[in-house]
């Protein structure tokens, strides 16, 4: 079992739909969470950063943590064709190099 | 104000070849990480670098080596490669306060070994 679990897709949504991206993972000691963006052919870029649990929201994207089910979501409201994209979430140990641990993306296409 | 920027954007080897990667971090960032991502998976770490010690390694063989300099640039180099290293390397720079300790990325070298 890998440490971090993100099903590859992909995921097909309409214009303007809601659209849920989620990651599993095993080390209960991640406390860190992000979610990052990657373009084809591109770098990822580094969409939300989370500390423990709860809830944090950036524009159309909220962000959700629950530790107790070792799960997080990032939810994109009013999807745009400019979303489609790869989500990879990230996670990470407290301290230390900071070092964070990817699941391997999400493939979302977001149709006009 | 200049992101990560990494050299160069692709580049094509022939097997048993060395090839060096270079990467330049964000502007008062100290740490800088490489990492390799082969097409449908995410990141897979390689190395960490602050100050120009090695604070990280992942599990890659000894072919894979880095440095850092004094102006925090770093390089990637790889010995020997082979078909399997074809991959998109990506450098990360970050810092060690507040949300600059995650990893911000450049655009990547896209390397192919025939």
């Amino acid at each position: 079992q890998k440490e971090v679990e993100q099903d590859p897709g992909p995921l097909s949504v309409p214009e303007g739909a809601i659209v849920s991206l989620n990651c599993t993972y095993s080390n209960s000691a991640f406390q860190y969470f992000m979610w990052y963006r990657q373009y084809s052919r591109k770098g990822p870029e580094l969409l939300m950063y989370t500390y423990s649990s709860g809830n944090k929201e950036d524009g159309r994207f909220t962000a959700q943590v629950d530790k107790s089910s070792k799960y997080i979501s990032l939810f994109i409201r009013d999807s745009q064709p400019s979303d489609s994209a790869t989500y990879l979430c990230a996670m990470r140990e407290p301290g230390g190099s900071y070092i964070p641990t990817f699941g391997r993306g999400t493939s979302l296409i977001v149709h006009p | 104000d200049a992101g990560v920027t990494q050299s160069p954007t692709h580049l094509i080897k022939t097997r048993g070849q060395h090839v060096t990667l270079r990467c330049s971090p964000i502007s008062g960032h100290k740490s800088v990480s490489w990492y390799q991502q082969v097409l449908g998976q995410g990141p897979q770490f390689i190395f960490q670098y602050y100050e120009k010690e090695e604070r990280g390694r992942g599990n890659f063989p000894d072919r894979f080596s880095a440095r850092q300099f004094p102006n925090y640039s770093s390089e990637l180099n790889v010995n020997a490669l082979l078909l399997g290293d074809s991959a998109l390397y990506l450098c990360a720079s970050s810092s060690d306060r507040g949300r600059d300790t995650e990893a911000f990325f450049g655009q990547g070298t896209r390397l192919t070994v025939v």
